[in-house]
């Protein structure tokens, strides 16, 4: 099956500071990308929709100045938490859809665990 | 909006027996997917079956099987001679078809323990 990466799988970062995650396709060229966001013991909560070479689409509620969100590329997705905040801490994951596959099928990058001290 | 809703925070089942999760979902739609994941420890998650819901026939994948009830909008996850390696969280999720973006929506998820 396809699959996909994420980097860094786990981050600390200093309060104020930003930090950049990278969700890439290694066998597959995505158009679209998912980034999800998971708190401990919960749900995953989508947070924005990446689109190649087009502006992300943000879910209502999520700052989309805070959470850049980058896809240069058909393989390559980026989302930077600017001037993080230890509420930022969380689990984010990313999620690519194979426009030669399934419509239905998305593939799940490992996650990365982001602490903000 | 649509919703998905899983009762069930938490369940456990003995080892080689047969458990069944829950899931409700509200949707106005007609054609939509609909999505068992499975999240081990590791935390990545794993597709475990899914169901198209113009398709009256319920999936099946190995040991795992739905029960998809279109009227009730019920999709539940039945989990036969269960193992070790099952135990995870369990999430519910609802695609929307035809849709360009096509993102999930999930369920809060049920965490399940298989004893040994």
């Amino acid at each position: 099956g396809a699959v996909v990466s994420q980097h860094p799988s786990w981050v600390i970062c200093k309060s104020g500071t930003s930090v950049k995650i990278e969700c890439r396709s290694l066998d597959f060229q995505a158009t679209t990308m998912f980034w999800y966001r998971q708190f401990p013991k919960q749900s995953l909560m989508l947070m924005a929709t990446s689109n190649e070479g087009s502006k992300a689409t943000y879910e209502q509620g999520v700052e989309k100045d805070k959470f850049l969100i980058n896809h240069a590329s058909l393989t390559l997705s980026t989302l930077t938490v600017t001037s993080a905040h230890p509420e930022d801490s969380s689990f984010y994951i990313c999620s690519a859809r194979d426009p030669a596959g399934d419509s239905y099928e998305q593939y799940f990058g490992p996650g990365t665990r982001l602490t903000v001290t | 909006a649509q919703t998905v809703t899983q009762s069930q925070p938490e369940m456990s089942v003995q080892e080689a027996e047969t458990v069944t999760l829950s899931c409700t979902y509200d949707t106005s739609e007609n054609n939509y997917y609909l999505f068992w994941y499975k999240q081990p420890p590791s935390r990545q998650m794993i597709l475990v079956i899914r169901q198209e819901a113009y398709k009256q026939q319920n999936a099946t994948e190995n040991r795992f099987s739905v029960n998809f009830q279109k009227a009730a909008k019920s999709f539940s996850l039945k989990i036969s001679d269960s193992q070790l390696g099952d135990t995870a969280m369990y999430f519910c999720a609802f695609m929307r078809n035809g849709g360009s973006q096509g993102n999930l929506i999930f369920g809060k998820g049920t965490k399940l323990s298989v004893k040994p």
